[in-house]
């Protein structure tokens, strides 16, 4: 089945301090890939869609400088949090979908701590 | 953009009673919803994909309505149980796929 694999599943880092997280597909071809975060006692907030082949879309509120996506495959996304603050802590989702398909696949997430 | 607001914020019930939580979004070309459940400290769990073509959909305990014509979305839990505790999201996608928006998400208490 279609699976998506998501590491770390939590990591603390140091105010000011960058941190990147890894979002792995099997089972499939990950033709797009959307970052989410969730803050806490908040909803899933979209980041960027990368699809592969075009540029990637940012969502307001949410810039490259901050967020640098890559997507250099079918199988494999990685996302950094540039210079985190307390307001970037929460969960970091990442969903792949594969061309055709209705739906994404959700991975754990990255629980992010900064202190 | 699309705009997904979620009904209640917060919902309490006894256990064996249903409980209704309700989206309702904006884009007219909304054509894929679902329904997510997120435990304490988890990820999401997809409890149900709706087309834009079905207008009932029956789960394990749940029926998902689909009111296109008031572009409304409801996931009703019948004789809900202490385990059904969670949040719950839905998430509304247009046809050409984009990434889903998610509602605010409803905080569900299933009291013994």
């Amino acid at each position: 089945g279609a699976l998506v694999y998501q590491y770390p599943r939590r990591t603390i880092c140091k105010s000011g301090t960058s941190m990147r997280m890894e979002c792995q597909a099997v089972g499939f071809q990950a033709t797009s890939v959307a970052w989410y975060r969730q803050s806490p006692q908040k909803t899933f907030e979209l980041i960027a869609l990368s699809t592969v082949n075009s540029a990637i879309k940012y969502e307001q509120n949410f810039t490259q400088e901050k967020f640098p996506i890559s997507h250099p495959n079918l199988s494999f996304s990685s996302m950094t949090v540039l210079n985190a603050y307390l307001e970037d802590r929460g969960l970091y989702l990442c969903g792949a979908r594969g061309q055709g398909a209705s739906d994404y696949t959700f991975g754990s997430g990255t629980r992010l701590l900064v202190i | 953009g699309e705009q997904v607001e979620q009904r209640p914020p917060h919902l309490s019930v006894r256990e064996g009673d249903s409980a209704v939580i309700t989206c309702t979004y904006t884009d007219p070309n909304s054509y894929y919803f679902f329904w997510y459940k997120q435990e304490p400290g988890a990820s999401l769990q997809l409890l149900m994909k709706v087309f834009s073509s079905t207008e009932i959909n029956e789960g394990q305990g749940f029926t998902v309505l689909l009111n296109k014509k008031d572009k409304r979305l409801s996931l009703n839990l019948t004789a809900a149980h202490p385990g059904d505790s969670a949040a719950y999201f839905c998430a509304v996608s247009a046809y050409n796929n984009n990434a889903p928006r998610f509602g605010a998400g409803t905080k569900l208490s299933v009291k013994p």
